[in-house]
């Protein structure tokens, strides 16, 4: 697999339902970010977690990192209808600021 | 909140002309990046920028690609004769120190025809 790919490619749930995405990395990594794009818009950041680091929290979402398994996951909870997006992870590596993207994650949630 | 800010937000050309894409980086922001995303599939790296010059480009950031900040305020993208492939969505991004996020534009629609 490809620096960066998420799961499932594509998700669709209720409103108020949980959404769980996962990312998946090859090699080492200083930070793992979360990126959200609207449909034609740019990238928006939602939480950067560094590698020393195992959860954070950011109001409706939690990341998690397992360096051993190189991955991470976030989870959107109470979702609503303007969380409809691609959810994108994006890795840097120490002394490299530089980010690879993964695949992506089409999440749809629906009203 | 201070922005990265883009323009055009879509730029249609004919294939073999110049193209400029223009960035407003965060005013402090020290790093400065273009990536381009093709319809449909991942964002890629293009170029990275800090202290006045290229400090990593990507097998995409060929000749025909160069980048400036001719006035300490834009951050420029020129591609010198454009091709059908050329089509994406273009990202700036800027950063202030590498354990902060990158900051994105809302991109430039590039459509060559």
């Amino acid at each position: 697999s490809q620096q960066g790919e998420e799961d499932p490619q594509a998700l669709s749930i209720q409103e108020g339902e949980n959404a769980t995405m996962n990312c998946s990395y090859k090699t080492s990594i200083n930070n793992l970010q979360w990126y959200r794009q609207n449909s034609g818009r740019g990238l928006v950041h939602l939480i950067l977690i560094r590698s020393n680091e195992r959860e954070k929290h950011s109001g409706r979402l939690r990341v998690t990192l397992d360096t051993s398994k190189k991955s991470s996951s976030l989870l959107i909870t109470a979702s609503r209808a303007a969380d409809t997006a691609s959810y994108f992870c994006a890795t840097d590596s120490f002394g490299n600021e530089k980010l690879t993207f993964g695949t992506g994650t089409r999440l749809t949630i629906i009203p | 909140e201070p922005e990265v800010t883009q323009t055009p937000s879509h730029q249609v050309t004919q294939m073999g002309q110049e193209v400029i894409l223009r960035c407003v980086p965060i005013s402090n922001h020290l790093y400065f990046y273009w990536y381009r995303q093709i319809l449909g599939q991942k964002v890629e790296f293009l170029v990275s920028f800090y202290n006045n010059e290229i400090s990593e480009k990507s097998e995409i950031f060929d000749d025909q690609f160069s980048v400036e900040r001719p006035d300490g305020s834009n951050f420029t993208l020129k591609i010198r004769s454009t091709k059908l492939e050329d089509s994406a969505m273009y990202f700036c991004a800027s950063l202030w120190d590498s354990s902060q996020p990158q900051h994105f534009g809302d991109g430039t629609r590039l459509s060559i025809l």
